[in-house]
């Protein structure tokens, strides 16, 4: 089966611009997640979609970033206007609708804020 | 606060055993999970611990202690290509989907 997909890889923007990262999950994992790796630092935990709802977003860390999931397929996490400590690597992870079942991460998107 | 602690780095030469330790302070717990990541690569699933006890599975096995809030990460027989960083995770959530919260990562690196 095909993995779980991240567009682009590397990003590098200005202060002020917006991005957009994509993520295509393993097809019929309804559970979608967003994480965030700054430098040294923890996989810190963003978002989570449940097909198209979001089932959790206290990890967002401002209103800045917004995520969607249109039809529970792919989602898109955007970043409007991107500041300098917005830099990090973003992945997202996939999983089936079965308890405890182990997350499925993509390579991430390496973002650069100038 | 939520928070789980796991050495920054770790040094150990080929052929050798290696554990890697982790204690966590959640709100919730339903499991104890581990994670390599190669090269800043796409982080991979190793084991997972819902029970006290250890999971052996080929070279690494883990073990959790749920009285004490602590695991252990355990690679015997290293080999070079172990040579990542290792994450502990908990599920906070008694669910089909709960999240994983992470710790901060411990790399390995092995010598010849």
């Amino acid at each position: 089966e095909a993995g779980v997909t991240q567009f682009p890889s590397h990003s590098v923007i200005e202060k002020g611009q917006t991005v957009t990262l994509r993520c295509d999950p393993i097809s019929g994992h309804d559970n979608l997640y967003w994480y965030r790796r700054v430098m040294g630092k923890e996989i810190k935990f963003l978002l989570h979609f449940v097909k198209e709802s979001k089932q959790d977003e206290s990890g967002m860390p401002n209103n800045r970033f917004l995520a969607e999931r249109t039809g529970g397929t792919y989602s898109t996490l955007k970043v409007q206007p991107a500041e300098l400590e917005d830099s990090g690597v973003y992945f997202c992870a996939s999983s089936p609708p079965l308890r405890g079942s182990p997350l499925h991460f993509g390579n991430g998107t390496r973002l650069t804020v100038t | 606060g939520q928070s789980l602690e796991q050495p920054s780095e770790v040094t150990a030469v080929e052929g050798a055993i290696v554990q890697i330790n982790c204690t966590y302070q959640t709100s919730g717990f339903y499991g104890l999970s581990w994670y390599q990541q190669h090269d800043g690569g796409a982080p991979t699933f190793l084991s997972y611990n819902a029970l006290d006890g250890l999971e052996e599975t080929g070279r690494f096995s883990s073990f959790l202690s749920r009285s004490d809030s602590y695991g252990y990460l355990l690679l015997q027989e290293l080999q070079m290509k172990d040579s990542a960083s290792y994450f502990c995770a908990v599920r906070d959530e008694d669910n089909q989907g709960g999240k994983l919260i992470f710790g901060q990562g411990t790399e390995l690196s092995v010598k010849p």
